[in-house]
Order: structure tokens, then C-alpha cells, then sequence
């Protein structure tokens, strides 16, 4: 069971546009919230996390928008550049194993110049 | 910094045949993970080491998986026999100790079992 729903599975956008991409999660002991790029060929890297605490985190063109009622998160990307061309994976770490991950089944994003 | 190192990149095997993959993770990170990522999926944890003892391979398929981390720096990864839906990226992965630290993931080793 997919205890991370990820969507959509694919996204396209211009160069410029504001993909988001969402996740749904049940579990309510999870509270760690990070997401991961990664480029073929090479593992995920983090990039930007979020603990419930807040409803929006931003780092440079990356925004984490939280909302904990609904058990929902999602990524936008502002301004998005071809070099942003990656699969996403959010995931979600619960408070008695924080050191567990699991991930959503990642968004392939393709930016067109 | 070198990051995680892991080898071979790619492997190609008959099913049946053993197959074993190699990690070297960050200098100093005591936390160390294997992944298996299937193809168009997000990683799925097989085992996490703290130092060399598994404190989570609940996973870990231990009728023909194995595992090892010895001095708790480089670890092996072993399918024996391996079949065909072993196929995918198994990628490791590693932290410092301690509550969500960044994971560093290596580039990953693909395996085809044919």
C-alpha cells in the first residue's frame, strides 16, 4: 500500500510556468515532509523540507505549501527553466522512525524552452 | 567532498545467478540505506544500518537477500538467486545520526536479470 500518493505522474510545462505537484498521505504520525529531484542517471537529492509546524516554506524558486487538516503537501516551482527538467519525489517520515522514508511515485517534469 | 560511491553501475546477470553491489558512503555518516527503485517508482527502503547493525530490514526479502556493513563503513548488498523481478536501480544511500538529516543517495546500480 502506497502510504504516499503522488500526482500527477507526468507534467509539462513552458519555460516560466509555475508547475505544482501534489501529495496525499493518511498516516497522521508523519512529520517530516522533505522532496527530492532527480536527473537520469543519478540518485534523488533533497530539496527543500517542511515540518508541520508551518503551512509554506519557500528556498529560491522552491515552495512547500502544507496543509495539515488535509493531509496534503505539494512543491511549486516559480519561474520554472529547462534545467528543472527532473523527476519529483515528495516522501513523508513518521515521529517514531524518523529516519524512514517513504516516497511518492514520483513527477516526471519535462520545462520547454 | 566525494560522495557516496557505488559499484558496478550497471549489471547484467542470467536469473538464478548471485549478484552482489558495493557501497562506500559519506566519511563520517554512521547511517547507511539500500533502496530498491523500480522503474517509474520512488525508492522503497530494503535496510538501514547505524553503524553495522541493521536496525531496520523489515523489507529486506531475507529468502534471497543479504546484507552486510562491516565496521560499520562499506557495505555489500547480495541477491542470491536473483530473479527477473529483482530488475530495477538499487540505490544506497547515507546520513549522519540523528533526527532527519539529508540523506545523500549514490547514483544508484541498475540491474537487468534476464
Amino acid at each position: 500500500q502506497q502510504q504516499v500518493k503522488q500526482s500527477p505522474q507526468s507534467l509539462i510545462v513552458q519555460k516560466g510556468g509555475i508547475p505544482i505537484i501534489n501529495c496525499a498521505y493518511e498516516n497522521t504520525a508523519f512529520d517530516y515532509f522533505p522532496w527530492y529531484q532527480q536527473f537520469p542517471g543519478k540518485g534523488p537529492a533533497l530539496l527543500i523540507a517542511i515540518r508541520p509546524d508551518v503551512s509554506e516554506k519557500k528556498e529560491g524558486r522552491f515552495t512547500i505549501s502544507f496543509n495539515k487538516s488535509a493531509k496534503q503537501f505539494s512543491l511549486h516551482i516559480m519561474d520554472s527553466q529547462p534545467g528543472d527538467s527532473a523527476t519529483y519525489f515528495c516522501a513523508a517520515s513518521p515521529d517514531y522512525n524518523f529516519n524512514k522514508f517513504y516516497f511518492g511515485s514520483g513527477t516526471k517534469l519535462n520545462v520547454k524552452p | 567532498e566525494a560522495g557516496v560511491v557505488q559499484s558496478p553501475r550497471y549489471k547484467i546477470i542470467e536469473k538464478k545467478q548471485p549478484v552482489a553491489f558495493w557501497c562506500n558512503p559519506i566519511s563520517g555518516h554512521n547511517t547507511l540505506y539500500w533502496y530498491r527503485q523500480n522503474l517509474g517508482q520512488g525508492p522503497e527502503l530494503l535496510i538501514r544500518y547505524e553503524n553495522e547493525e541493521a536496525v531496520d530490514d523489515s523489507q529486506l526479502p531475507k529468502d534471497r537477500f543479504s546484507a552486510e556493513r562491516l565496521k560499520g563503513v562499506d557495505s555489500t548488498l547480495k541477491i542470491q538467486p536473483a530473479e527477473l523481478g529483482d530488475s530495477a536501480v538499487y540505490l544506497c544511500a547515507s546520513s549522519l545520526r540523528g533526527n532527519y538529516n539529508e540523506q545523500f543517495f549514490g547514483p544508484g546500480t541498475r540491474l537487468t536479470v534476464l
